[in-house]
């Protein structure tokens, strides 16, 4: 299995400053079929769903706030909030859906 | 509306057996594999399993702590995925949330419905 391990478990920072969550696979998470590394960041708010922000590794979900990026490649990937909100304070988890098990990682708690 | 209901969800005894309904709408349900996805209370997300599409000839697979004792299938009619959740342990207490995937048409693991909690205790 592939295994996801963010880094760090938790991290606070400043209204408008920046947050940066990272995220290693145990092995490549390259998509032979188109060349892109299936690796996707979600953010869970207490009592919902998690919500999908980034796939492909860099492509923002439909209507994600500007201020979320992704960037990373092979096994190392990053998720960015680039000017923090009070609203973005969640839990964050990546994803690989490379190969089954779709593994994520541990999580990563945002605070202000 | 494009959404996913999980329904079934409720009190069980260890031993026991429940199965889980997740209602699809809004998409072309038969296109898509279906994955189940569980959380613990204030724990992470783990991967329970999928089933494919009838392209990919409803293939299943499962995540090791639930093979052999849970299954997943699907009645396209209906729109419909199912888990099928077997000799129940107190560890498989958590939400359970079904999700779409489909590399043909974009979409990867976007759409979750609200979760049914399932709760192992005697």
């Amino acid at each position: 299995d592939v295994v996801m391990t963010q880094s760090p478990d938790s991290l606070a920072v400043s209204l408008g400053e920046r947050a940066t969550i990272n995220c290693k696979s145990s092995q490549n998470v390259l998509y032979s079929s188109n060349n892109k590394n299936c690796l996707a960041w979600f953010q869970q708010k207490p009592g919902q769903p998690p919500k999908q922000l980034i796939f492909w590794a860099s492509t923002r979900e439909s209507g994600v706030p500007d201020r979320f990026s992704g960037s990373g490649s092979g096994t190392d990937f990053t998720l960015t909030i680039s000017s923090l909100q009070a609203e973005d304070v969640a839990v964050y988890y990546c994803q690989q859906y490379c190969t089954t098990p779709y593994t994520f990682g541990q999580g990563t708690k945002v605070e202000i | 509306e494009v959404q996913l209901v999980e329904s079934g969800g409720g009190l069980v005894q260890p031993g026991e057996s429940v199965k889980l309904s997740c209602a699809a709408s809004g998409f072309p349900f038969r296109d898509v594999a279906m994955h189940w996805v569980r959380q613990a209370s204030g724990k992470g997300l783990e991967w329970v399993g999928r089933v494919r599409s009838k392209g990919n000839n409803y293939a299943t697979e499962y995540g090791a702590s639930v093979k052999g004792r849970f299954t997943i299938s699907r009645d396209d009619s209906k729109n419909t995925a199912y888990l099928q959740m077997n000799s129940l342990r107190t560890e498989d207490t958590a939400v359970y949330y079904c999700i779409r995937h489909s590399f043909s048409l974009g979409w990867h693991c976007d759409l979750w419905g609200r979760g049914t909690l399932v709760t192992v205790s005697s």
